[in-house]
């Protein structure tokens, strides 16, 4: 079974600073996702990468197959960003385990 | 945004009594799946379906039964509602199952 794991959990940064959230995950996976969810609870999903990098306005994801572990990062961060972020690595059966999220707070 | 609503979105129960939830989309995709969110846990696959009357089994299937009569409707069912399924509930879409998975809105289930 693969564990995902997500660091920090709580995240509070001041608005325009530069982010990092961090993903690794045990086994082996065919895609990592990361997933938004609003304050509200609805859930957007942001990437699905395989490997190297994909940027989407400010965000920024990253994975390293070789070390088992994906960054998503948020440039000039804004409250507007405050958030859960979410990753889940997709393995055996195309199945999606999903790491415990990261709330981010951006204080203006 | 995909197609893609939930009923209800908030319900309370009491123990022992049978709850049914509806995911609902319009995007005509294949797949469907069912999870639930509870703190501590993240988000964990209850059943998902790979077509009309093809389900199968997740992570935490036990005490929930599914159901697909039409590509457009994924019912999960609790027959017996215990306190342990207080919860929030999400449906998921993809196209493939490989694909990206889209997100309804979420149900929050209270047993009481």
């Amino acid at each position: 079974k693969n564990e995902v794991e997500q660091s920090p959990q709580n995240l509070t940064a001041q608005e325009g600073e530069f982010i990092t959230i961090n993903c690794s995950y045990s086994v082996g996976i065919s895609a990592l996702h990361w997933l938004q969810q609003h304050p509200g609870g609805g859930i957007v999903s942001l990437f699905m990468l395989s490997s190297g990098k994909k940027k989407h306005g400010r965000l920024i994801a990253t994975i390293n197959i070789q070390e088992k572990h994906s960054s998503l990062h948020i440039t000039a961060s804004h409250p507007r960003d405050s958030a859960v972020y979410i990753c889940a690595a997709r393995g055996a059966g195309n199945m999606l385990t999903f790491g415990g999220g990261t709330r981010l707070m951006v204080k203006p | 945004d995909a197609g893609i609503t939930q009923s209800p979105r908030h319900k309370v129960t009491e123990t022992g009594t049978p709850v049914t939830l509806r995911c609902h989309q319009t995007e005509n995709h294949r797949y469907m799946y069912w999870y639930r969110q509870d703190p501590g846990h993240g988000l964990r696959l209850i059943h998902y379906s790979y077509g009309v009357k093809d389900t199968d089994k997740g992570e935490v299937s036990d005490g929930y039964s599914v159901s697909r009569s039409k590509t457009e409707d994924f019912l999960l069912t609790l027959e017996s509602a215990t306190s342990s399924q207080t919860s929030v509930y999400f449906c998921a879409i993809s196209e493939e199952p490989s694909g990206e998975q889209y997100f309804g809105p979420g149900t929050r289930l209270t047993v009481t």
